[in-house]
């Protein structure tokens, strides 16, 4: 079966903090997506990265294709950060292929 | 910044009737989509629709779902007879190129509750 692991469930930093999230997948992926889920429902993509590391202001995304893993980090994490990050795999299957969601990771920063 | 935008943002009805979610993606985006997310659960992929026909849909979408695109703008979720366990957050998202190419534009979503 096609799963995304995230980890960890739930993520409770103070505000200046380093954060690491993590997310596994055990199929081959043409693409991976960070999404950010704000308290009110609404979705905003992050990044969509095939290999490498992008960096986005304080978000960092890498991805280890080999090795079937992808981390986000977020640096000096404020507590306008606190959301939901979900990775999303796109399986090997066309560019309109189906995303495969993980649970989520529910991240609240304390100032 | 252009936007995805869906209504309505929250729909009650009756178990049986039929819903249509509507959704208005980017306007030079091509490849459009309909998410779904059960309170608590994770987001599950819908449909993908492009080139005016569905590309991809998952276990999910059965017969009593179907999406339209019925003039250059909107691009719409139909469910036939709805069912208590459709209730749920409906997202609508876009993307300019394909979901390994480009990123995802997310509506707001619509919340759909069937009593």
């Amino acid at each position: 079966k096609n799963e995304v692991e995230q980890s960890p469930q739930n993520l409770t930093a103070q505000e200046g903090e380093f954060i690491t999230i993590n997310c596994s997948y055990s199929v081959g992926i043409s693409a991976l997506h960070w999404l950010q889920q704000h308290p009110g429902g609404g979705i905003v993509s992050l990044f969509m990265l095939s290999s490498g590391k992008k960096k986005h202001g304080r978000l960092i995304a890498t991805i280890n294709i080999q090795e079937k893993h992808s981390s986000l980090h977020i640096t000096a994490s404020h507590p306008r950060d606190s959301a939901v990050y979900i990775c999303a795999a796109l399986l090997v299957r066309g560019s309109q292929g189906n995303l495969i969601f993980g649970k989520g990771t529910k991240l609240s920063v304390k100032p | 910044e252009p936007e995805v935008t869906q209504t309505p943002s929250h729909q009650v009805t009756q178990m049986g009737q039929e819903v249509i979610l509507r959704c208005v993606p980017i306007s030079n985006h091509l490849y459009f989509y309909w998410y779904r997310q059960i309170l608590g659960q994770k987001v599950e992929f819908l449909v993908s629709f492009y080139n005016n026909e569905i590309s991809e849909k998952s276990e999910i979408f059965d017969d009593q779902f179907s999406v339209e695109r019925p003039d250059g703008s909107n691009f719409t979720l139909k469910i036939r007879s709805t069912k208590l366990e459709d209730s749920a957050m409906y997202f609508c998202a876009s993307s300019e190129a394909g979901q390994e190419y480009s990123p995802l534009h997310f509506g707001n979503g619509t919340r759909l509750t069937v009593t």
